[in-house]
Parts: C-alpha cells; structure tokens; sequence
C-alpha cells in the first residue's frame, strides 16, 4: 500500500457544483494533513491544512480528516473554472520531518 | 520580499555533466527540502535538511549531492550517476508554529538533457 493514495481523475464537476477529492493514508503518515494545489507547469500552492480529527473550513474551501478511517478529503464549493487544477494530498511522514505526498488528482470544472 | 527562489526556471544537462540548481529563502526557515516530479506523477524527496551544516537522504537520493552551509541556502547538484534527470525540481521551506509545521515550495526549476 502506498503511503498516501489518491484517485488520478480526471474528475470533471460543472461550474457551481461542489467538487469533492479524497485520499486515504497509511500508518507511516502522521496526523498532519496538507492539500496543496498546482497548476500546470507551476509549483505547488498550499490552500487546507487539518491537525485534528473532523471539518476546517476556509472560504469556498472544507477540509476533512477522519483518523479512525485513515482519510482526508477536500471539499470545493461553487467551483470555478479556476479551480481546475491537480490537487496533491500530503501527511506528515512520522519518521522523519518531511511530507509524504500522493500523485494528486487532476480536477477539471466545465464552464 | 520575502520568498523560496530557484534558478535557473529552466536548465539543460549534457551527457555526463553535473549541474546545480539553486535555492534560497529569506523567510528564516530552518528545514528545507529537494523534491522532484515527474509529468503526471506526484513528489518524491530527494534531501532534506533540519538546520545547517546537516541533511538526510530522503527516497531518491541517488545521483544528487547537497549542501546546507548557510540556512538561507540548500543547492542542489545533479550529478552524471543521475540517468535519469529530466524532470521539475522543487525546493521547499518549512515554517514551524509550536507542533505544527507549513510547507512553502519556490517556484521550481525544469531540467531538461540534451
């Protein structure tokens, strides 16, 4: 089992619909989740970050972490054709001070 | 301005040639990081750092070599042992409140062979 896993996608969503990406974890992964969002060709942007067990909210933005099911998922209300982007899951790796990151899920909103 | 800076944006290697790829913070950041991507795949760390004058081997460190001689800096080499260098190349700075630490990534260097 891979570290952290995510689902590929495409996942396609139309404009205004909520876009909902998941990842699951593996016991090697600590209990500090980051969502990052990168465009093509561009660096990695942080926008959720979640420490505790349930829901942070940030905007259109809605974090979920669930350590009983060993899943996090990111929620993107009113999505925007903006938020088509790859969005990459990482955990903290608890044996070392470094991130553990999934292969990211390309997200594509249809105008 | 305050920031993670790479350079070059792009850098092309010639067969059995080292090069270096450079990245500097001015955010005061103790730990710093290597990562590389490959097109459509996720980020897997090459060296990591926790303070100066000190660093790890992350999962693919073969083929590259770092330094951290001063805590604004970390660069890279890509050394000939490397077969395979084509990729982006991330660099990554942590801040750290409490237990808790963040993640800034530069904006990458893409390296290209010959």
């Amino acid at each position: 089992q891979k570290e952290v896993e995510q689902n590929s996608g495409p996942l396609s969503v139309p404009e205004g619909a909520i876009a909902s990406l998941n990842c699951t974890y593996s016991d090697r992964v600590s209990q500090s989740f980051f969502w990052y969002r990168q465009y093509s060709g561009k660096s990695p942007e942080l926008i959720m970050s979640i420490y505790s067990n349930g829901d942070k909210e940030d905007g259109r933005f809605t974090a979920q972490l669930n350590k009983a099911s060993q899943y996090v998922s990111l929620l993107i209300r009113d999505s925007q054709p903006s938020d088509s982007a790859t969005y990459l899951c990482a955990g903290g790796d608890t044996g070392r001070r470094a991130l553990t990151f999934g292969s990211g899920t390309r997200l594509q909103v249809q105008p | 301005d305050g920031g993670i800076t790479q350079s070059p944006k792009y850098l092309f290697r010639k067969e059995g040639q080292n090069v270096t790829l450079s990245c500097e913070q001015n955010l005061n950041h103790d730990a710093m990081y290597w990562y590389r991507q490959d097109p459509g795949q996720g980020l897997r760390l090459i060296y990591y750092s926790q303070i100066v004058n000190d660093f790890q081997k992350g999962d693919i460190a073969e083929g590259y070599s770092v330094s951290r001689e001063k805590k604004e800096s970390f660069p890279l080499t890509v050394t000939s042992a490397q077969k395979n260098p084509t990729a982006f190349y991330l660099c990554a700075s942590t801040t750290r409140t409490g237990s808790r630490e963040t993640q800034y990534f530069g904006p990458g260097t893409r390296l290209l062979v010959l």
